[in-house]
């Protein structure tokens, strides 16, 4: 197992194109969060999967983004006519299931609108 | 909703000597986890130690531990024989009760460790 892998690495798109980003967890774990990332601050809660199922969603996320995790293993996170202020380090992180606390990071897709 | 706040923007410390990392935060819950993750530079962020609310004791890792005081809210990390490889910016992060789990990061602190 070689941990949560995300895909692309970076990402660079102009203002008003689409992007998709795709997280493979750690194959077993049924839980699976996002949060994103701006420069110099702590990651901040997007949304969270258990299974294939969509359990919270923060106000961050905007009518824009979209995140499906259709079979319960990978996930992807869209963006739509994505903004300038969209400019950041997105992150997926799974956790192995309930009872369970450390959660287990990617190295993060970075996305720069231009 | 919680509220986490790292009050050190930046720290240094001189290698093998001790350096402690603040934290703070708020909440109405009585059980509950508090973490501190380490993210280096270009790096995934990982686990360095957990603390569960209910136990007094403090967590201890190796050469990293926490000093937790439950009434006051606050939960330190102190490295000890600070090494190179503990550059990083470090994040304390409460763990919500109920079932999603999700993490709420403070702000970071970024460890500087001169050789």
């Amino acid at each position: 197992d070689t941990g949560v892998s995300q895909d692309p690495r970076h990402k660079i798109t102009k203002r008003g194109q689409n992007v998709t980003f795709r997280c493979d967890p750690i194959s077993e774990h049924n839980r699976l969060y996002w949060y994103r990332q701006t420069l110099g601050q702590g990651p901040e809660f997007l949304t969270y999967f258990q299974n294939e199922a969509q359990l919270e969603k923060s106000r961050l996320l905007s009518d824009r983004f979209s995140a499906e995790r259709p079979k319960g293993s990978f996930s992807t996170l869209e963006i739509q006519r994505t903004e300038q202020g969209d400019s950041a380090m997105y992150l997926c992180a799974s956790v192995l299931g309930e009872g369970n606390t450390e959660a287990f990071f990617g190295q993060g897709t970075r996305l720069t609108v231009v | 909703a919680q509220t986490v706040t790292q009050s050190q923007p930046e720290m240094s410390v001189q290698e093998a000597e001790t350096v402690t990392l603040s934290c703070t935060y708020d909440t109405s819950e009585s059980d509950y986890y508090l973490f501190w993750y380490k993210q280096p530079p270009s790096r995934q962020m990982i686990l360095v130690i957990r603390q569960e609310a209910y136990k007094q004791q403090n967590a201890t890792e190796n050469r990293f531990s926490v000093n937790f005081q439950k009434a006051a809210k606050s939960f330190s990390l102190k490295i000890s024989d600070s090494q190179l490889g503990d550059a990083a910016m470090y994040f304390c992060a409460p763990l919500t009760s109920g079932n999603t789990g999700k993490l709420i990061f403070g702000q970071g602190t970024t460890l500087q460790v001169k050789p």
